[in-house]
């Protein structure tokens, strides 16, 4: 089972720059999210989709762009990328948004932002 | 807010120390528990979690209890091997409201085991 796949796995822009981070899961989860991870911070939500064609803000949105078309894909877009936004980039899904379902997490993007 | 706090790093231990990363948090309501650990280079794979007060999880001979009398869930294993070192971070999830379902991280722990 592929799980949770992310691409790239790596990405460096320049400041001003746009570009989709792609994530896909083969589960028929309902529920999926992006963090962030960056050093001394943990990981923090930006985005997160509880089913197609639903979207909600997490804790740090700004700055990016997330759409829900089908189940399994969940694409996170920088929209004009700064150099704030140089971090490891995580997108998790699970079963349902139920607080007890455990997230699987793929592999990341790293991305920095010159 | 809801939060969480674990204990920083690094932690450096030898093969076969006994090993206790500390966890607590603070939420509304009953969430529920997570560890977590990352590999160098991987994503984050579910350690074990706990959803109700005095559940007890386990994994890979790793252990924590949630404590909602003390807002803890600390992490434990007997014998740490030099495979265990990683970054493991608790989490905790809501059950019910705005929040359900979104996780909130503590800032995690480096573990770093010597032969």
């Amino acid at each position: 089972n592929a799980g949770v796949t992310q691409t790239p796995k790596f990405q460096v822009l320049k400041t001003g720059q746009s570009m989709t981070l792609q994530c896909a899961q083969d589960m028929n989860h309902e529920y999926m999210s992006w963090y962030r991870q960056d050093p001394g911070m943990g990981l923090r939500l930006i985005h997160y989709s509880v089913g197609a064609g639903i979207t909600d803000q997490g804790e740090v949105p700004n700055g990016y762009n997330v759409s829900r078309s089908t189940t399994e894909d969940f694409p996170l877009r920088l929209l004009s990328a700064a150099p704030s936004q140089t971090s490891v980039y995580f997108c998790a899904s699970s079963y349902s948004r139920s607080g007890n379902q455990p997230q699987h997490f793929g592999d990341g993007t790293r991305l920095s932002i010159l | 807010g809801d939060s969480v706090t674990q204990m920083e790093g690094p932690v450096t231990l030898s093969e076969e120390a006994f090993l206790t990363i500390n966890c607590t948090y603070t939420a509304t309501g009953y969430p529920s528990l997570f560890w977590y650990v990352q590999y160098p280079g991987e994503g984050l794979q579910l350690l074990l979690k706990a959803t109700k007060a005095d559940d007890k999880g386990s994994n890979k001979g790793f252990e924590a209890t949630y404590r909602k009398e003390t807002t803890s869930f600390h992490l434990e294993k007997g014998s740490v091997q030099v495979s265990d070192s990683a970054v493991y971070f608790c989490a905790l999830s809501g059950n019910y409201g705005g929040s359900q379902g979104n996780l909130i991280f503590g800032k995690g722990t480096k573990l770093s085991v010597k032969p």
